[in-house]
């Protein structure tokens, strides 16, 4: 199946910094999703981007289908960015579209 | 905005016991998901639901069965609770083949 790999595992920033995950998959993908975890567990969906870059507030995305990969920018990062960022890309199934998640990135903000 | 509501954001249950998890969604999605999310696992499809009273296994089914009786309305069933089940479990819903959403998620502990 395809494989969705997530780097680095680990970021830690102080406030105001900026900084670029990334999301690399092993297989052709007709759309992306960039999810946040917040510390209650929920997952916030923050893109929904198939190709191309877009941007909301301070945080932009840009996937590149034919290259196999996408990157989320944060930039002037706050506390409250802090959690666990996972892409995820769908495999069709029976009519639907099941999620296949990355590992994640880990952000911490200090202040 | 599209709204995804779990019955409990924490259960804990003992060893045995039948336990129901109760998701529902507000915006006559089609498709609703269950996933459970373990340390160094991700986050795995367990059973999904593609219309009312229909359902398929994802990758993780042994342990669980599903209901959809109604549209908004997608339940998660441990016919007998086992300490291997203690996980954090997300639902999720879409329409077609677009962006899932998720709920808050619920952390089920059992003893």
């Amino acid at each position: 199946g395809i494989q969705v790999e997530q780097s680095p595992p680990d970021l830690i920033l102080q406030e105001g910094a900026n900084s670029t995950l990334r999301c690399n998959f092993s297989d052709s993908v007709n759309n992306l999703q960039w999810f946040h975890q917040n510390p209650w567990g929920q997952l916030i969906n923050l893109f929904y981007i198939p190709s191309g870059t877009k941007q909301n507030g301070r945080l932009s995305a840009t996937t590149v289908a034919t290259e196999r990969y996408s990157l989320l920018y944060i930039s002037s990062s706050q506390t409250t960015d802090s959690g666990v960022y996972f892409c995820a890309v769908p495999r069709n199934i029976q009519g639907a579209q099941k999620l296949v998640f990355g590992q994640g990135t880990r952000l911490t903000i200090n202040p | 905005d599209v709204k995804v509501t779990q019955s409990s954001r924490y259960l804990v249950k003992r060893t045995g016991e039948k336990v129901f998890l109760e998701c529902v969604q507000d915006m006559d999605h089609e498709n609703m998901f269950w996933y459970r999310q373990d340390p160094g696992l991700g986050l795995r499809l367990i059973y999904f639901s593609y219309d009312v009273k229909m359902k398929e296994k994802g990758d993780i089914p042994e342990g669980y069965s599903v209901s959809r009786e109604k549209k908004e309305r997608f339940s998660l069933i441990l016919e007998s609770a086992s300490t291997n089940q203690t996980s954090m479990y997300l639902c999720a819903s879409s329409f077609g083949f677009w962006e899932q959403f998720f709920g808050p998620g619920t952390r089920l502990t059992v003893l």
